[in-house]
């Protein structure tokens, strides 16, 4: 398997964009996370899906962030409006049958709002 | 609210040195612990996971170990080599509804020096 897969890597918009990013889990795998990792508060959980259903967004930071996960292989990530703060690498993981097993990152786009 | 401190934030050590990395969190209520590697640039890679009932996990040249009740946990590197160096992250997953909802700790830096 090609682990997981995410695009764009690196993403550079002006503020007021709308911001698209896209995951493609490991196969098999029920679970999908997403993260956001800054220097200022290090790696954070936005939102993790159970066979594409959200289970958890407590961590998403305002109405302007938006996931959805249509179906077992695809997942976005949507910023709008996009603001300055919103730069920060956003990581994508899955993990097989169970929550608590090991989660397999991809390599993370790098978004920078100007 | 679960916090995980991880010391030192950076260590620098001449090749074949082995180290001791510190991760502490503040409730032992947790599924399992996991510890990644983060290269510049790149996503996280799983190294260990320990499940709760669990006192260590070994790969390698790496050991890990977890004392869940006085919330504490140690990954030992032996013999270090320059391509050990990356930032090691700690994760603790929650238990009941938290299982799979990893917090992080902001990791330690580690430099290994030829």
């Amino acid at each position: 398997d090609a682990g997981v897969i995410q695009s764009p890597r690196h993403e550079v918009t002006e503020m007021g964009q709308e911001v698209t990013l896209r995951c493609k889990p490991i196969s098999g795998h029920d679970y999908l996370f997403w993260y956001r990792q800054t220097m200022m508060r290090g790696l954070e959980l936005l939102i993790y899906f159970n066979n594409n259903v959200p289970i958890d967004d407590s961590g998403m930071p305002e109405d302007r962030f938006s996931a959805k996960m249509p179906n077992a292989s695809f997942s976005t990530l949507k910023i709008q409006p996009s603001e300055p703060r919103d730069s920060a690498v956003y990581f994508c993981a899955s993990s097989p049958f169970r929550g608590g097993d090991e989660q397999y990152f991809g390599p993370g786009t790098r978004l920078t709002v100007t | 609210k679960q916090e995980v401190t991880q010391i030192p934030a950076a260590l620098s050590v001449p090749e074949g040195e082995n180290l001791v990395l510190n991760c502490s969190f503040t409730d032992s209520a947790i599924y399992n612990l996991q510890w990644f590697r983060q290269d510049p640039g790149k996503g996280l890679t799983s190294l260990l996971l320990i499940q709760s009932s669990q006192r260590e996990q070994t790969s390698g040249r790496l050991n890990a170990s977890l004392d869940k009740s006085s919330g504490r946990s140690t990954l030992y590197i032996a013999a270090s080599q320059p391509g050990d160096s990356a930032t090691y992250l700690c994760a603790v997953s929650g238990i009941g509804s938290n299982t799979g909802k990893l917090i992080f700790g902001q990791g330690t830096t580690l430099q290994v020096k030829p």
